[in-house]
């Protein structure tokens, strides 16, 4: 069974630009969630999908958005980039809406310069 | 919010000791999960143990739900043992938090 794939795994993006990240959960998993891992703040929740309906957001601005297809992947756009959007994005799956265990994929990095 | 505590942030063993990782929980929590980061970031899974005791070779994990806390042993540890350990905790469905890390170093 493949596990959680994460899309760039690279990235280097200039100030003010925007990026799009992807995931693809563990088939048959509903649940997606992402994380954003900085040095500074470790690792922060930004948002969870579950059968594509936006279930729970962190505290982080609205330049964060995301989204959930019908197939359980999702999306995550970061529009007009900052120096401090520098970081391991990550993105988890998990097969149930709650009381379960979620799974990790391997993280996109992503630059701003 | 939960709050999360890991203790210690930085540890240094020789090879072969054993170590025991601390993480409090300031709530009650429906999910806990121990978690290795390996070097090239990904977070891989140890134990998801909201409650009770699991053991897998050389690792263990108690969480006693009632006292809000989790304890992560290592025995007989190795230099691939190495790396930040995580203790991420949910009470809201899906909605991980995280402890700050303990960074072990395993010495040869």
């Amino acid at each position: 069974k493949a596990g959680v794939t994460q899309t760039p795994r690279y990235l280097i993006k200039t100030r003010g630009q925007q990026v799009t990240l992807s995931c693809s959960p563990i088939s048959g998993h509903r649940s997606v969630s992402w994380y954003q891992q900085t040095p500074g703040q470790g690792l922060q929740f930004l948002f969870e999908y579950f059968s594509e309906t936006q279930r729970n957001k962190g505290n982080f601005p609205g330049r964060f958005s995301g989204r959930q297809f019908s197939n359980s992947r999702s999306e995550m756009n970061v529009s007009t980039l900052e120096l401090g959007d520098s970081a391991l994005y990550l993105c988890a799956s998990s097969s149930l809406p709650m009381n379960t265990e979620a799974f990790f994929g391997q993280g996109t990095r992503l630059t701003v310069v | 919010g939960i709050q999360v505590e890991q203790s210690p942030p930085d540890l240094i063993l020789q090879e072969g000791a054993n170590s025991t990782l601390r993480c409090n929980f300031s709530d009650s929590v429906n999910n806990l999960q121990w978690f290795h980061q390996n070097p090239w970031g990904q977070l891989i899974n140890l134990f998801y143990i909201p409650s009770g005791t699991k053991q897998n070779g050389r690792l263990s994990a108690t969480t006693v739900a009632t006292e809000r806390y989790s304890l992560l042993y290592i025995s007989s540890s190795q230099t691939t043992d190495s790396g930040v350990y995580f203790c991420a905790v949910d009470n809201a469905g899906n909605m991980l938090t995280f402890g700050g890390g303990t960074r072990l170093m395993v010495k040869p």
